[in-house]
């Protein structure tokens, strides 16, 4: 495995501007989730993917959050106009399709927004 | 709805000793699986250990092992022999078979563990 990979590590930007990153799962992983983490609390669920699909999205998923996985491979996760409120670190994580299978985590993305 | 509960922000264990991490958790899926995950400072989500909630036996891997109670809804990770390595921030997870779809996990606040000499 070489891992999950999200690229860029960190991520400043200001009020308003639009973001994006990517999501580079282990290669044969069917299932991509995208995770939020705010200083001092666990993880929380965003969309997750199987293959191409994105099969759920959690009502923190604004309509300003897009996430996309084109050819099933690697995704991005687009923030439009963003806010101080969307300051959080980003985790992405793959795992196989079956049941109770672990999930793998990149490193993240952390955003400020200024 | 699923929830977990880890009611320790923060624990101290000294070097070789062994730590217990709290974790009580309450769902109403009929079958579902209990996580640990480790989270270092580099923020890396690193998979401990996983409990099924019909394995009969308490699960084990290396130093970490997980003291399943079901009837009392607690999933408490076990590190014995502590290291320096193992200062972290620790997360419990569950998925529930009808909540937790595609593996979706629910996470706890976690707790940060710190290992002295």
């Amino acid at each position: 495995d070489t891992g999950v990979s999200q690229n860029p590590r960190h991520k400043i930007t200001k009020r308003g501007q639009n973001v994006t990153f990517r999501c580079d799962p282990i290669s044969e992983h069917n299932r991509l989730y995208w995770y939020r983490q705010t200083l001092g609390q666990g993880p929380e669920f965003l969309t997750y993917f199987q293959n191409e699909a994105q099969l759920e999205k959690s009502r923190l998923l604004s309509d300003r959050f897009s996430a996309e996985r084109p050819k099933g491979s690697f995704s991005t996760l687009e923030i439009q106009r963003t806010e101080q409120g969307d300051s959080a670190m980003y985790l992405c994580a793959s795992s196989r399709d079956r049941t109770n299978e672990k999930l793998f985590f990149g490193s993240g993305t952390q955003l400020s927004v200024l | 709805a699923q929830k977990i509960t880890q009611t320790q922000p923060g624990m101290f264990v000294q070097e070789k000793e062994a730590v217990t991490l709290d974790c009580t958790y309450d769902t109403s899926d009929p079958s579902y699986g209990l996580f640990w995950y480790k989270q270092p400072s580099s923020g890396e989500m690193i998979f401990l250990i996983y409990q099924g909630s019909y394995d009969q036996q308490n699960a084990t891997e290396g130093r970490y092992s997980l003291n399943f109670q079901k009837a009392r809804k607690s999933a408490n990770l076990v590190i014995s022999a502590s290291q320096l390595g193992d200062s972290a921030m620790y997360f419990c997870a569950m998925k529930g078979v009808f909540t937790g779809g595609g593996n979706k996990l629910t996470f706890g606040t976690g707790t940060q563990l710190k290992v002295e000499l």
